[in-house]
């Protein structure tokens, strides 16, 4: 499978934990975005990477959350003392940019239940 | 900042018949339309996008229309199929991807 895979698919925690997630991008694009997606609602932007480097970040992104991808590749988010509010579905995207507006392929997700 | 509003939240209508779902945009700079298709826990997929520059774009059964003036944009599907059930988002941006505000979503139920 050569699209945009994310790890776990599923994951159920206790409050107060801290959780991680990781997305490979399709293997040549040099851009990545999470976003977070609850029921009912379209996905909210969270952070995008050029290559290694994390260029936005949404206010909704508080400081419990963490994202890093360090050589440009897969990234890694974290969520740190997990509450109720952050189970979502946190889905991950790439795209290829070349100065023009290019398509971003979303991965499966990754479903947080927080208990 | 930029808000994006989907009506309606669901459409329910009978197979071969036509879908319009109409979104609505605040922020005059956008200049990307995508909407995307997102079938029960699967992942969102870009069906069709249109830029500012253009009023029309359609792919066989797909179609997207979009009003600059009124800052309104419209995704319509003739002839629907059961295989067209599914959540449709529209979204806007100005330009790239990262900027992508996303509509509440449509449940689109198609009856055979």
């Amino acid at each position: 499978d050569t699209g945009v895979s994310q790890d776990p698919r599923h994951k159920i925690t206790k409050r107060g934990q801290n959780v991680t997630f990781r997305c490979d991008p399709i293997s040549e694009h040099n851009r990545l975005y999470w976003y977070r997606q609850t029921l009912g609602q379209g996905p909210e932007f969270l952070t995008y990477f050029q290559n290694e480097a994390q260029l936005e970040k949404s206010r909704l992104l508080s400081d419990r959350f963490s994202a890093e991808r360090p050589k440009g590749s897969f990234s890694t988010l974290e969520i740190q003392r997990t509450e109720q509010g952050d189970s979502a579905m946190y889905l991950c995207a790439s795209s290829l940019e070349t100065g023009g507006l290019t398509e971003a392929f979303f991965g499966q997700g990754t479903r947080l239940t927080v208990v | 900042g930029e808000n994006v509003e989907q009506h309606p939240s669901t459409l329910s209508v009978q197979e071969g018949d036509s879908a319009v779902i109409k979104c609505t945009y605040s922020d005059s700079a956008s200049n990307y339309f995508p909407w995307y298709k997102q079938e029960l826990g699967k992942r969102p997929q870009l069906i069709i996008d249109i830029r500012s520059n253009v009023g029309e774009k359609k792919d066989q059964r797909i179609a997207v229309t979009l009003n600059k003036t009124a800052k309104h944009f419209s995704l319509h599907i003739t002839e629907t199929q059961p295989e067209d059930s599914a959540v449709y988002f529209c979204a806007a941006s100005k330009g790239s991807n990262y900027q992508l505000i996303w509509g509440a979503g449509t449940k689109l139920i198609i009856k055979p």
